[in-house]
């Protein structure tokens, strides 16, 4: 079974508005970062936040992290059409050398 | 500063053929890494090498083999390609293996299998 799942799968929003993502995941982990990812292309890191932080900015993005509800959530303030992408989580469970993945946040803007 | 690179591009396979993929990066990393991806699904870690000398099965590494030639290549084979192994290869790197650092990945491999 998958560690991180995202919700929604999908998501459709007009250009200006915000994009709230959220992480679920299922073990104790070190660390969790948030990738986008651009149709057909490789994947790009966005942001890390470690697990004894609870919320971290990067420009327009905002990360939070609740470890007692194993739950991150990635907020995209006033997106922009070039912000369509697919958008995935990826912990680092706690004693293991290596990330895992979620299934990705299919992230749509409309102009 | 090219970053990781991936050869080839794409590729065709029959079942039963075989291949490598290729994989460099020039960031001096310490680890490597090989995922795949399926048509809307995330990334599943087939195998990884924490540093030069160490490799390491990860989540679905059945059918296939990887080298890490030295520090800056890490490379994939297929033995006896199958149609289920139909998928985008995507390899990365990082500073270490723990999650501490991001990964930088490769604009991937498209493989198709028939």
């Amino acid at each position: 079974s998958q560690q991180g799942e995202e919700d929604p799968q999908a998501l459709s929003i007009q250009e200006g508005e915000n994009a709230t993502m959220n992480c679920s995941y299922k073990t104790s982990i070190n660390n969790l970062q948030w990738y986008r990812q651009n149709s057909g292309r490789g994947l790009v890191h966005l942001i890390l936040i470690r697990s004894n932080e609870r919320e971290k900015h990067s420009g327009r993005l905002r990360v939070t992290l609740d470890t007692s509800k194993k739950s991150s959530s990635l907020l995209i303030t006033a997106s922009r059409a070039a912000d369509t992408a697919s958008y995935f989580c990826a912990t680092e469970i706690q004693g293991a050398q290596k990330l895992v993945f979620g299934q990705g946040t299919r992230l749509t803007i409309n102009p | 500063n090219a970053g990781v690179t991936q050869t080839p591009k794409f590729q065709v396979l029959k079942t039963g053929q075989s291949m490598t993929l290729q994989c460099a990066q020039d960031m001096n990393h310490n680890s490597m890494y090989w995922y795949r991806q399926d048509p809307g699904m995330g990334l599943r870690l087939i195998y990884y090498s924490a540093s030069e000398g160490t490799t390491d099965k990860g989540e679905v590494p059945n059918g296939y083999n990887v080298s890490r030639l030295n520090k800056r290549e890490f490379s994939l084979r297929l033995e006896s390609a199958a149609p289920s192994q139909t998928s985008v290869y995507f390899c990365a790197s990082s500073r270490t293996g723990t999650g501490a650092y991001e990964q930088y990945f490769g604009p991937g491999t498209r493989l198709t299998v028939t």
